[in-house]
């Protein structure tokens, strides 16, 4: 049973515009919230969060968007660039260290 | 700069063997994790330790064990390989509760043959 759902395998944008990642859940006692790219052949990098108790936070180009009601979360990346080329996992967490992944969009910026 | 280091970027194995993946980090982290990576399916927990010698079970522990005699270091042992093991490993720690990400290393690509 998927927890964590990110439902677009893939996702290509052009350079310049913005990019929308999304990503659903399916337990209510989740309360963080993360995002972290991974460049193939090498380790996820954290990228921004959010605590359950907020609907917004912002990064410079990147923004996390959070619903609860609708046990949604997205992440807006504005503009894009060709280097957010990517694949970019949701995670979460029920005030727990241990963190639930989804299985992943991957960005392709196109120049 | 804070690290989480895997031994080895490849590794290629035979069928049947026993294989060690070894995970060092340097930020004094209480807990540490093992995830595998594969196409369509995202990061699956093998398992994760909350503290010396303590370990817990993630989601698709079988086929491998874990050891972690000091804080710093958290192996991730596949008792006898099988290609259905081929995969991407990821080592990861973190500190504290759930306010607080992981720092993963930069992965063993296992290939299973």
């Amino acid at each position: 049973d998927q927890q964590v759902k990110q439902n677009s395998p893939s996702l290509s944008v052009q350079e310049g515009r913005i990019s929308i990642l999304n990503c659903d859940y399916t337990n209510s006692m989740f309360d963080y919230f993360l995002w972290y790219k991974k460049y193939p052949a090498e380790g996820p990098t954290f990228l921004i969060s959010i605590s359950s108790i907020k609907d917004k936070n912002e990064d410079g180009r990147f923004t996390v968007f959070l619903n609860k009601s609708a046990k949604h979360l997205s992440l807006h990346i504005v503009p894009s660039q060709p280097g957010d080329s990517a694949v970019y996992f949701c995670a979460a967490s029920a005030g727990t260290y241990k963190y639930i992944f989804g299985t992943g969009t991957r960005l392709k910026v196109l120049a | 700069d804070v690290k989480v280091t895997q031994s080895s970027r490849y590794l290629v194995k035979r069928t049947g063997e026993k294989v060690f993946l070894e995970c060092v980090q340097d930020m004094d982290h209480e807990n540490m994790f093992w995830y595998r990576q594969d196409p369509g399916l995202g990061l699956r927990l093998i398992y994760f330790s909350y503290d010396v010698k303590m370990k817990e079970k993630g989601d698709i522990p079988e086929g491998y064990s874990v050891s972690r005699e000091k804080k710093e270091r958290f192996s991730l042992i596949l008792e006898s390989a099988s290609t259905n093991q081929t995969s991407m490993y990821l080592c990861a720690s973190s500190t504290g509760g759930g306010n607080y990400g992981y720092t993963f290393g930069s992965g063993t690509r296992l290939t299973v043959v």
